[in-house]
């Protein structure tokens, strides 16, 4: 299993600002992902984060909005650029050890 | 590629009594299939996952849920709810083909009535 850390557990933003958020794991995971839950919704991945490499976005989101960095195999940080109120969400980091995902508690992100 | 169908984006039950929540998956290769539960302003945890072997797998708080290849489905249940069962569960799939990649059913909030 994994344990994962988020922080920030929250924030509240102004338009037009970044946000980044940090993902810790508490042991080395083969994959890590960045996954957006918006108000009342299930969870729709962002991107894969690749160790040493750049980030494998899904559809619909694309690195100038979502920079992503992963430098070793434990640590992984997700930007939120440029916020409009559109981001507010729940914000959440998935750490893949074996055949099963552990998530973070996440970062629920408010944009006035 | 797989997809995942929740029926009943909401269920209420009664403490004690039966907990069955559906999920129906499409997948194109063996799929391997999760329950996750996320509590209110938490993150998700897993109840229970099916990957190989026995078909009936038995998670945390007294969940299982029954792999049935025929009927693509993986319904889970618990046989007596309690209060602290309110809660948001997601199904979830992935395969062989995308792995890692998790594909999430739209979730049904279990409200639990005294």
């Amino acid at each position: 299993s994994a344990v994962i850390s988020q922080k920030p557990s929250r924030d509240i933003c102004q338009r037009g600002t970044s946000l980044t958020i940090q993902c810790q794991v508490d042991s080395q995971v083969t994959m890590m992902f960045w996954y957006r839950q918006q108000p009342g919704q299930s969870l729709t991945l962002i991107a894969t984060a690749n160790q040493g490499s750049e980030a494998t976005y899904e559809s619909g989101f694309v690195i100038d909005k979502f920079p992503i960095s992963r430098p070793n195999l434990t640590f992984s940080t997700l930007t939120v650029s440029n916020m409009s109120p559109e981001d507010s969400s729940i914000y959440l980091c998935s750490g893949l050890p074996g055949d099963t995902q552990y998530f973070g508690p996440g970062t629920r992100l408010t944009v006035l | 590629a797989q997809s995942v169908t929740q029926l009943g984006s909401h269920v209420s039950v009664s403490e004690g009594a039966l907990v069955l929540l559906r999920c129906n998956y499409s997948s194109s290769v063996p799929p391997y299939l999760f329950w996750y539960v996320q509590y209110p302003n938490q993150g998700l945890q897993l109840l229970l996952k099916y990957t190989t072997g026995a078909t009936l797998v038995k998670g945390i708080n007294g969940f299982e849920a029954e792999f049935k290849k025929s009927e693509t489905s993986f319904h889970l249940t618990k046989p007596s709810a309690h209060m602290s069962d309110a809660a948001e569960y997601f199904c979830a799939v992935s395969g062989a083909d995308s792995w890692g990649k998790f594909q999430f059913g739209a979730g049904t909030q279990v409200v639990v009535t005294p």
